[in-house]
């Protein structure tokens, strides 16, 4: 069965601190995969997508970046974070086409500070 | 972009009774997709209804799908109390094809 894998689950960081949060999924191949943000109170925010190795398209412009160094793994990064990038980090992965439904990791809550 | 409208923002009800929570949205769509998340984890799927069907049922979940009125409805039977948490809509539509989200009920079920 397939298996979705973030971490870490919390994470305290100063502003102006770099960033990596991973992602990783087992039991499937060339998934379909994506970051979201989510405020407090809030819906989720979609940050990222990748549709295979190396592609990554961004939702919207800001401090983070991501990558796909391989295919089943998925790594939201910062050089400097702001303390608006705070909040609940969701990793979710889809198979086939668009329109699956996706399947979640337990995310990661980021306090900057 | 496409994005639903979850209503009531909040539910609270008494266990045994039943919860309907309400989604509505803008422009055309594939499908629409219910998720439940509980308190500080991920979203987890629940049901997925096609823009051809109106109607689909999952153990205690009842969705129905109006697209004339562009709305959605989920329908929890015989609440329990663990079935707190917060439920989201979510749907492909418009110009963009990636999954958005509404920003969901709170559903308290009190013992």
């Amino acid at each position: 069965s397939q298996t979705i894998h973030q971490w870490p689950a919390t994470l305290v960081q100063p502003v102006g601190s770099p960033l990596s949060l991973e992602c990783t999924v087992e039991g499937t191949s060339n998934p379909n995969l994506y970051w979201y943000r989510q405020a407090a109170g809030r819906g989720l925010q979609l940050l990222f997508y990748s549709v295979g190795i190396g592609q990554i398209s961004s939702e919207v412009p800001q401090n983070l970046s991501a990558s796909r160094p391989q295919d089943r793994q998925f790594i939201l990064s910062s050089k400097k974070l702001l303390l608006s990038d705070s909040g609940f980090y969701l990793c979710a992965w889809e198979q086939g086409a668009y329109n699956s439904p996706l399947h979640f990791g337990n995310g990661t809550r980021l306090t900057v500070t | 972009s496409q994005q639903g409208e979850e209503d009531p923002q909040a539910l609270s009800i008494q266990e045994g009774e039943n919860a309907t929570m309400n989604c509505s949205y803008k422009t055309s769509i594939n499908n629409l997709q219910w998720y439940r998340q509980n308190s500080g984890r991920g979203l987890v799927h629940l049901i997925l209804i096609r823009s051809n069907e109106r109607e689909k049922h999952s153990g205690r979940l009842r969705v129905t799908l109006d697209t004339s009125k562009k709305s959605s409805s989920l329908l929890i039977t015989a609440s329990r109390a663990a079935d707190t948490a917060s439920y989201f809509c979510a749907m492909v539509g418009g110009s963009n094809y990636k999954l958005t989200f509404g920003k969901g009920t709170l559903l308290t079920v009190n013992p």
